[in-house]
């Protein structure tokens, strides 16, 4: 079945530096990817589209100066939390579809962000 | 949540029970779809029912669909303790392609 991959599965920073989240596509193609943020007990909160070869759609109030997203191939696309500061702390999970715009969601294994 | 609610937000039953959790929503949608998540980790998705489908079953899932009342039910049955996880319904909008995910519901099964 289709696999996404995602890395690093927790990292801790400190306030003021920038964190990389890569997520890839291990047996497909995905010309778009999805970023989401999950609070503790929370539901999933969609912050991005991420399309390949184009810039990303971001969702209202995500500032997408703070959360860059590159989607260079159709196999990976990044998500970096630049300036991280203590209320960036999540859970940030990316996903994508391997096939039609109806298809079920392929989700990563996550990445919990620490910021200190 | 971005969508809807789930109801109810936590569930907590003995292995062998049934485990029925409700979704609504608030647009016209394409599908609807129902996603677990065990504590820490990502989404596996368990079933797809489309706006023109009323009920779908999948080994101890049934799902069904109400599009007048835009809601939904995820039923469990004989649940096992390793059911226990969260478990979100997500809508695609009609003519869109993003999922948006309602608050989910978190289930304890019992051994």
């Amino acid at each position: 079945g289709a696999v996404v991959s995602q890395h690093p599965s927790r990292v801790i920073c400190k306030s003021g530096t920038s964190v990389k989240i890569e997520c890839r596509s291990l047996d497909f193609q995905a010309t778009t990817m999805f970023w989401y943020r999950q609070f503790p007990k929370q539901s999933l909160m969609l912050m991005a589209t991420s399309n390949e070869g184009s810039k990303a759609t971001y969702e209202q109030g995500v500032e997408k100066d703070k959360f860059l997203i590159n989607h260079a191939s159709l196999t990976l696309s990044t998500l970096t939390v630049t300036s991280a500061h203590p209320e960036d702390s999540s859970f940030y999970i990316c996903s994508a579809r391997d096939s039609s715009d109806n298809s079920p969601l392929h989700f990563g294994n996550g990445t919990r962000l620490t910021v200190t | 949540s971005q969508q809807g609610e789930e109801d109810p937000q936590a569930l907590s039953i003995q292995e062998g029970e049934n485990a029925t959790m409700n979704c609504s929503y608030k647009t016209s949608i394409n599908n609807l779809q129902w996603y677990r998540q065990n504590s820490g980790r990502g989404l596996v998705h368990l079933i797809l029912i489309r706006s023109n489908e009323r009920e779908k079953h999948s080994g101890r899932l049934r799902v069904t669909l109400d599009t007048s009342k835009k809601s939904s039910s995820l039923l469990i049955t004989a649940s096992r303790a390793a059911d226990t996880a969260s478990y979100f319904c997500a809508t695609v909008n009609t003519g869109g392609f993003k999922t948006i995910f309602g608050a989910g519901t978190r289930l304890f099964v019992k051994a």
